[in-house]
């Protein structure tokens, strides 16, 4: 069974730091490209990060370029996100999500989540 | 950024009825276009993707179509366990992007 697993989350000021992690089993985490969502209480899904099977094609969205960066270890079958400079807009649950490459890209598989909170 | 629009923003359909929620991108997209279950508290689940395919475990009174830069998403006979939001989500080109949501309540 297909599991992703986020901790790491949690309330941190303004201009703080956190570190996501997620743990995976059930699939060879080395084949599969990965991302990070995330959703600001009551709102809508944002895309924030991808990261390809072997770290070679990384992408942000431009409202955390700069701030955040997405990181794996194939060994350890774990993907990560460090988040830097937090502001209040970076307040969400964090889902880290596996890519799906069949004629399109899609999210296959989900976390349950880990929020961040960003409050000072 | 590719935009995409969601229709209607929320609906109230009753059990056994059909529902249909579009999904309008802002250029060209050809069918990369996936669309996606959320219920309270829960990750989103993957229901379509490019426009059409049925993702693997997925009933099939979902079904989803294309006409030009819209796309449709349709429940064909909505059972008590659809009563979610769902999205439509673009993998065309980075960054990739989320409709809206559309809300199914309960008539």
């Amino acid at each position: 069974e297909v599991q992703l697993v986020e901790s790491g989350g949690g309330l941190v000021q303004p201009g703080g730091s956190l570190r996501l992690s997620c743990a995976t089993s059930g699939f060879t985490f080395s084949n599969y490209n990965m991302n990070w969502v995330r959703q600001a209480p009551g709102k809508g899904l944002e895309w924030v990060s991808y990261i390809s099977s072997d770290s070679s094609n990384i992408y942000y969205a431009d409202s955390v370029k700069g701030r955040f960066t997405i990181s794996r270890d194939n060994a350890k079958n774990s993907l990560f996100l460090q988040m830097d400079s937090l502001r209040a807009e970076d307040t969400a649950v964090y889902y880290c999500a596996r890519s799906l490459m069949i004629v399109v890209v899609s999210f296959d598989y989900w976390g349950q989540g880990t929020p961040v909170t960003v409050s000072s | 950024d590719i935009q995409l629009t969601q229709s209607p923003s929320s609906l109230s359909a009753s059990v056994g009825g059909r529902v249909t929620i579009t999904c309008r991108a802002s250029q060209s997209i050809n069918n990369y276009l996936n669309w996606y279950q959320q219920t309270p508290g829960k990750a989103p689940n993957l229901l379509i993707y490019a426009a059409s395919s049925l993702q693997s475990g997925v009933p099939s009174r979902f079904s989803g179509s294309r006409s030009g830069t819209d796309f449709t998403l349709t429940i064909s006979s909505l059972q008590p366990e659809d009563f979610a939001t769902y999205f439509c989500q673009q993998s065309y080109s980075t960054p990739w992007t989320f409709g809206q949501g559309t809300k199914v309540e309960i008539k």
